[in-house]
């Protein structure tokens, strides 16, 4: 298994709190992304990186925003929890980007916002 | 606008049947399509890709069809069995351009022993 890990695997915070999911790769992969999961809707991208300190937006950014200050890690904070943000977060690396090669996806996060 | 759609939403076949399950997408610069399995509580893994030099891929019981004149490809699960139960998800993306795929909303696929 590709060394991904996602901490904290299952998080309940009140609407309004700021909540930080991290991203772990032991694989020095160049890119990383952040997506979330709801039923009906399949998985949308929310962020990705595609290497420290370089950022873009993907379909479902707003109220999300990210930070890569060195290859390993990768956080996506919710600066201020609402409940439309109640759902299942992963994280994926890529080597070479998503359209070349295998994408690798942690165990998730579940995420309720009460 | 979604770029890539799936069906069906749901499938249940029986053990040893054939499994179905269809995209169509929307944009021709794609050029790079992965098909996602993932098993509940798990996050997805690369089941199998093709690329649209080829018309057709066949991993073990895994097969990919590819139409690029219908804008549409399908995989094949041949002899199903209960532990293929899982989702699926059906993705695209442009080698060249982007570095992320366009996912499809994905096929809860449930194989009766």
């Amino acid at each position: 298994d590709a060394g991904i890990t996602q901490s904290p695997r299952h998080k309940v915070t009140e609407t309004g709190t700021p909540v930080t999911l991290r991203c772990h790769q032991t694989e020095n992969h160049r890119y990383m992304y952040w997506y979330r999961q709801d039923p009906g809707h399949g998985l949308r991208l929310i962020h990705y990186s595609y290497g420290v300190k370089d950022t873009d937006k993907g379909e479902v950014s707003d109220g999300y925003s990210v930070s890569r200050s060195k290859t390993e890690d990768f956080l996506l904070t919710l600066e201020s929890a609402t409940s439309s943000q109640t759902s299942v977060y992963f994280c994926a690396i890529s080597e070479g980007g998503q359209a070349r090669g295998e994408a690798f996806f942690g165990q998730g996060t579940r995420l309720t916002v009460v | 606008q979604q770029q890539v759609k799936q069906s069906p939403q749901s499938l249940i076949v029986q053990k040893g049947g054939i499994s179905i399950m269809n995209c169509a997408y929307e944009n021709t610069a794609f050029d790079y399509f992965p098909w996602y399995q993932q098993f509940p509580g798990k996050g997805p893994a690369l089941l199998i890709a093709i690329r649209p030099d080829v018309s057709e891929k066949k991993e073990g019981r895994f097969t990919i069809s590819f139409n690029k004149s219908a804008k549409q490809f399908s995989l094949h699960i041949m002899d199903s069995q209960p532990g293929d139960s899982a989702t699926y998800f059906c993705a695209a993306g442009t080698q060249g351009g982007s570095e992320k795929l366009v996912f499809g909303k994905g096929m809860k696929l449930t194989v009766n022993p």
